[in-house]
């Protein structure tokens, strides 16, 4: 049990549709990042969130939206995505910011239809 | 930003002691080097973190020369449990890069 739990865990969804990932961590942490990780690639920060404020987003597209209402959960937004968004979507949190230890979630695997 | 390179992948047996290397020439004055480990779909989990010289904890050590510009992991007397893929990470405040990794296998 790493304290980060991710919700789903699997998710399958059209190009159409809107879906949300979440992430909440139990570790006090004031940090927390979306990362994400294609097939047979590194992982690419996507946003960093510190005390619920947005200090990094790493040109994401406007299809991937990130929602931080409080300093334990974390929300990725989704709609219209396309097949090469599929991937594993993995959420972070330190205690502060960077270079802080991070404590990862398992992950959401994302398949775009 | 600080840019890493890792050997793509390594071999080993059980019991031997693995080194793997790190490049970052362009490291910054405030940046650290970070050392995390990853199994198949999971997230990657934290396993060493310096600035310069040595550090040690009960899992691994790590070695920084005086000039910062590379870095070594080293594990002492590996396991099967050990395969996986390591990744070195150069950065400090929001600036976090993960290098493509070193895939290792350990065989028995």
């Amino acid at each position: 049990e790493t304290g980060v739990t991710q919700t789903p865990r699997h998710l399958v969804m059209g190009m159409t549709n809107k879906k949300s990932l979440k992430c909440e961590q139990h570790l006090g942490h004031n940090a927390m990042y979306w990362y994400k990780q294609s097939a047979k690639k590194p992982l690419e920060l996507m946003f960093v969130y510190n005390f619920k404020e947005q200090t990094e987003n790493n040109s994401v597209p406007s299809r991937f939206s990130p929602e931080c209402p409080n300093s334990s959960h974390l929300f990725l937004h989704l709609h219209t995505l396309q097949p090469e968004d599929s991937a594993l979507y993995l959420c972070a949190s330190s205690r502060q910011g960077a270079p802080d230890e991070q404590y990862f979630g398992p992950g959401t695997r994302l398949t775009v239809t | 930003l600080a840019k890493t390179t890792q050997p793509i992948s390594m071999d080993s047996y059980e019991g031997q002691e693995v080194n793997i290397t790190c490049s970052h020439n362009n490291i910054a004055t405030n940046d650290y080097i970070t050392w995390y480990q990853q199994f198949p779909s999971q997230g990657p989990r934290f396993i060493i973190q310096g600035y310069k010289t040595k550090v040690t904890n009960e899992v691994a050590s790590l070695f920084i020369p005086a000039d910062r510009k590379s870095s070594t992991l080293s594990l002492p007397r590996v396991s099967l449990s050990d395969t996986a893929v390591y990744y070195c990470l150069v950065g400090s405040a929001s600036k976090i890069i993960f290098g493509s990794g070193t895939r290792l296998s350990i065989r028995p």
